[in-house]
């Protein structure tokens, strides 16, 4: 069975300073990867996915990952964070065979002025 | 910018009763879900409907849960008789299809069952 491994439960950055959330993935075959991020109040919004191809994917509100398959990783990255950003974020890997997400247990973006 | 919308945003409960969630999905979307999170907890995934029937579901998806889409707009979902490890949030999504498909979520609904 699929399962993400969020190690971060809590990361803290000053607001400008780059910021790179890690996720980790258990899944023999190419997984399909997602992050989405959810504000306070808000649902779950998709900033990237990966499918296939180039394994950099480029997201909203200025956000990328990379898919590295030899360390079934997908980390998250931005280089200057916003304020706005501070919210709860999630990795999530779907298979081939179902397209329903496994969501990790998320990590908490706090970000200092 | 059209939304998923999920009634209401707070739902307190005694164990036993039942309640129902209801959600609005996007329009023109085909495929909806549930999806629940405990507090502290992943969010796990319960149901999806299309064509309105169940076209998958999980372990956690038992009796006690029914979905329905009982007019063109709304998307419900029934628990039974509640349970005080049901307090949760949960969420709504729909999408326009399967897995290339972006799933858009509502901003959830807070069960809490004392």
């Amino acid at each position: 069975a699929q399962s993400v491994t969020q190690p971060d439960i809590h990361i803290t950055v000053s607001e400008g300073a780059s910021l790179e959330l890690r996720c980790n993935y258990s899944y023999g075959a190419t997984p399909y990867l997602f992050w989405y991020v959810q504000s306070p109040g808000q649902g779950l919004q998709l900033l990237l996915k990966y499918f296939s191809g180039d394994t950099l994917v480029q997201g909203i509100k200025g956000f990328e990952a990379e898919f590295k398959r030899s360390q079934s990783s997908f980390n998250l990255r931005k280089p200057s964070v916003h304020w706005s950003d501070a919210a709860e974020y999630f990795c999530a890997v779907a298979s081939g065979g179902s397209y329903i997400p496994t969501f990790g247990r998320g990590t908490s973006l706090i970000v200092h002025p | 910018e059209p939304e998923v919308t999920q009634t209401p945003s707070h739902q307190v409960t005694q164990m036993g009763q039942e309640v129902i969630l209801r959600c609005v999905p996007i329009s023109n979307h085909l495929y909806f879900y549930w999806y629940r999170q405990i507090l502290g907890q992943k969010v796990e995934f319960l149901v999806s409907f299309y064509n309105n029937e169940i076209s998958e579901k999980s372990e956690i998806f038992d009796d006690q849960f029914s979905v329905e889409r009982p007019d063109g707009s709304n998307f419900t979902l029934k628990i039974r008789s509640t349970k005080l490890e049901d307090s949760a949030m949960y969420f709504c999504a729909s999408s326009t299809g399967s897995l290339s498909y972006e799933q858009y979520f509502g901003p959830g609904t807070r069960l809490t069952v004392t």
